[in-house]
């Protein structure tokens, strides 16, 4: 595998409360992604970021927001976790131009 | 932007029979297509992809097609294996400079029946 870290693999939290989910990586890779996935919706992209501190939009990013301070470091915030936000979250890395490589995932339930 | 219809979203096959999974696509800008493995409790991991100057690519018992005229790219994976199942993803991409702009169809998970 490539390396990637997810953490916390799994997490249950109340709606309101904030979360912060973070994706480290070893192998310097330029580009890093937040994707979510749901049943019928496949993989969608909620922000990625193409260096230290340059971030910008995906997909689906009402809610969410992301920090990357370190190349190795990527951080995904729901600022007010709601029901909806309940999915299983995967990072990734890529180069820019090969494949992307992605972690083992989260498992984020909102009660 | 693009969209990627993939069929059917589960496929059940004997072991060692074919199994085919079909998506397409919208946007003619796009020009790269990965397909992607994911099992159960794992991430997504890219099994092959292919360009649009190529018709056909192939690794061992997995080949991938692509008809750009008409829009549609195929996964076929010959002589399954147990360990073949999982879900499969297809995607488009109108570039291979960034992930950003790939887009993911829904899935199809497969079962391999020994």
């Amino acid at each position: 595998d490539a390396g990637i870290t997810q953490s916390p693999r799994h997490k249950v939290t109340e709606t309101g409360t904030p979360v912060t989910l973070r994706c480290h990586q070893t192998e310097n890779h330029r580009y890093m992604y937040w994707y979510r996935q749901d049943p019928g919706h496949g993989l969608r992209l909620i922000h990625y970021s193409y260096g230290v501190k340059d971030t910008d939009k995906g997909e689906v990013s009402d809610g969410y927001s992301v920090s990357r301070s370190k190349t190795e470091d990527f951080l995904l915030t729901l600022e007010s976790a709601t029901s909806s936000q309940t999915s299983v979250y995967f990072c990734a890395i890529s180069t820019g131009t090969t494949e992307a490589f992605f972690g083992q995932g989260t498992r984020l339930t909102v009660v | 932007g693009e969209n990627v219809e993939q069929h059917p979203s589960t496929l059940s096959v004997q072991e060692g029979d074919s199994a085919v999974i079909k998506c397409t696509y919208s946007d003619s800008a796009s020009n790269y297509f990965p397909w992607y493995k994911q099992e159960l409790g794992k991430g997504p991991q890219l099994i092959i992809d292919i360009r649009s100057n190529v018709g056909e690519k192939k690794d061992q018992r997995i080949a991938v097609t692509l008809n750009k005229t008409a829009k549609h790219f195929s996964l076929h994976i010959t002589e399954t294996q147990p360990e073949d199942s999982a879900v499969y993803f297809c995607a488009a991409s109108p570039n291979s400079g960034g992930y950003q702009k790939v887009t993911f169809g829904t899935g199809t998970k497969l079962q391999v029946i020994p």
